[in-house]
């Protein structure tokens, strides 16, 4: 056990839909990441975010937003939900700003129909 | 052309092999070099992690990174069927006071049968 929780661990729903993927990092754990893994894709990084401020942005569509909130735990937003947003979806968290001791979760198994 | 590459795989090898899992990469700015491996339906799990060229050891994991030729190992001694996974190599250029994200490879599914 990584110490990183996701809820929902699967979620099912049909396109057009909005969804929110949540993320509690391990105790102490002031960055949150979360990334998209696809089978054709690999993990995608989608956003950052440092003791509640977002740091860094990759490869995450509009339609997609995130927030960190004081006590830390992290919020990921999918709206307008697409078939091709069918994907895992991973947080990571780490002590401070960098992945070099980055712990994941299990992850939560997105299915748009 | 894909910043890092790693071969899908599958990789099937019998108890006892040892393995060999690569990964070659195009941003010479890539410091740190990080292997995961991911158990099916669960998520990364950290490895090992290199900064910058060099051998580094951890039981029967050796992770190889050479600059020169942008290209990293990971080689597992008498391998088991518990190391059935897949693993990913990734990668980061971190800087002084900057923040990183990793970039990883697609992943190598191993296959070790008794």
């Amino acid at each position: 056990d990584s110490g990183v929780t996701q809820t929902p661990k699967h979620l099912i729903t049909a396109t057009g839909q909005r969804v929110t993927l949540r993320c509690s990092p391990r105790s102490g754990d002031l960055s949150v990441y979360w990334y998209q893994q696809s089978l054709d894709q690999g993990l995608q990084f989608l956003i950052q975010y440092y003791n509640g401020e977002e740091r860094a942005k990759g490869n995450i569509l509009e339609r997609f937003s995130a927030q960190q909130f004081p006590d830390l735990h992290s919020e990921l937003n999918l709206s307008s939900l697409e078939l091709g947003d069918s994907a895992l979806y991973f947080c990571a968290s780490s002590v401070v700003a960098g992945l070099t001791e980055a712990f994941f979760g299990q992850g939560t198994r997105l299915t748009v129909v | 052309q894909k910043e890092v590459e790693q071969d899908p795989g599958p990789l099937s090898v019998p108890e006892g092999a040892i393995v060999s899992l690569n990964c070659t990469y195009s941003n010479s700015a890539f410091q740190y070099f990080m292997w995961y491996r991911q158990y099916s339906r669960k998520g990364p799990e950290l490895l090992m992690y290199t900064y910058s060229s060099g051998n580094k050891e951890d039981g029967r994991f050796t992770a190889q990174v050479d600059k020169s030729s942008k290209y990293i190992s990971l080689f597992i001694r008498d391998s088991q069927p518990s190391d059935s996974a897949t693993y990913l190599c990734a990668m980061s250029d971190l800087r002084r006071g900057d923040t990183d994200k990793l970039i990883f490879g697609t992943g190598t599914r191993l296959q070790v049968f008794p």
